[in-house]
C-alpha cells in the first residue's frame, strides 16, 4: 500500500524557519519525482516545489523561492521542505505528493495527509 | 505562468442530479489536465488524468473531457460520497503548476 506521511508542521512567529518530512511507502521512491503543495485552510491550492527522483534539479514557486529548499534521502525514502523567513503568507496545511508521469504530463496520484505550519507572532 | 478558472465557485444539486464543473485555461494546455476531489478535513485524491482518463478505483460515474483552454468534469449521478471540493490542475507550461479555485459541491 502506497503511503506519505508529513510530519513537522508547528507554529513559528514571523521570520522563522521550519522543517518539513515526508516519508514514504509502497512504492520503489527513488523513481518518482515529489512535490509539496500547500493550503491555506478553506482555500485553494498552491504548488510550491519539485525535486527529481535522483534530487539532481528542483524548481520552487516564486513565493517561496530563496526561502525554501527541497531536498530527498533516497536512502530513507524521505522528502524534505526546509523552510526559513516565514511570513503569515505561508501559513497553510502542507502536503506532500507523487508525481506520475504519462504521455499527457503528470498527475498527483497519492498525497500525504498534510501538516499544519501556524506562522503568528 | 498558466491561469486556471473553474466555475462555479460552488454549487448545490440534489441526489442523482447530473452535475458539471468547469475549468478553462488561460492558454492552450492540450490535454495536460488533472482533476482531483477534495472531501472535508482531507487531503486532494486524482479522480482524472491527462482530461479524461479515469484514475484506478474511482467510480465511472466521474467523466472528463476537453482539450486545448476548455475542460469539464461531469458527475453522471451525484451520490452523498460526492460532497467535496475539486479542483482542477494544469502539468502543460511548469513551474508552476497551477490550479483552479475550485468548485465546492454541496448535496441539496
Amino acid at each position: 500500500e502506497v503511503q506519505l506521511v508529513e510530519s513537522g508542521g508547528d507554529s513559528v512567529q514571523p521570520g522563522g524557519s521550519l522543517k518539513l518530512s515526508c516519508v514514504v511507502s509502497g512504492f520503489n521512491f527513488d523513481n518518482f519525482w515529489m512535490h509539496w503543495v500547500r493550503q491555506i485552510p478553506g482555500k485553494g491550492l498552491e504548488w510550491v516545489s519539485r525535486i527529481k527522483n535522483d534530487g539532481s534539479y528542483t524548481t520552487y514557486a516564486d513565493s517561496v523561492k530563496g526561502r525554501f529548499s527541497i531536498s530527498r534521502d533516497n536512502a530513507k525514502n524521505t522528502v524534505f521542505l526546509q523552510m526559513h523567513s516565514l511570513t503569515a503568507e505561508d501559513a497553510g496545511v502542507y502536503y506532500c505528493a507523487r508525481a506520475q508521469y504519462d504521455s499527457s504530463g503528470y498527475f498527483f496520484d497519492y498525497w500525504g495527509q498534510g501538516t499544519l505550519v501556524t506562522v503568528s507572532s | 505562468d498558466i491561469q486556471m478558472t473553474q466555475s462555479p465557485s460552488s454549487l448545490s444539486a440534489s441526489l442523482g442530479d447530473r452535475v458539471t464543473i468547469t475549468c478553462r485555461a488561460s492558454q492552450n494546455i492540450d490535454n495536460y489536465l488533472n482533476w482531483y476531489q477534495q472531501r472535508p478535513g482531507k487531503a486532494p485524491r486524482l479522480l482524472i488524468f491527462a482530461a479524461s482518463r479515469l484514475h484506478n478505483g474511482v467510480p465511472s460515474r466521474f467523466s472528463g473531457s476537453g482539450s486545448g483552454t476548455h475542460f469539464t468534469l461531469t458527475i453522471s449521478s451525484l451520490q452523498p460520497d460526492d460532497l467535496a471540493t475539486y479542483f482542477c490542475h494544469q502539468s502543460y507550461s511548469v513551474p508552476p503548476d497551477t490550479f483552479g479555485q475550485g468548485t465546492k459541491l454541496e448535496i441539496k
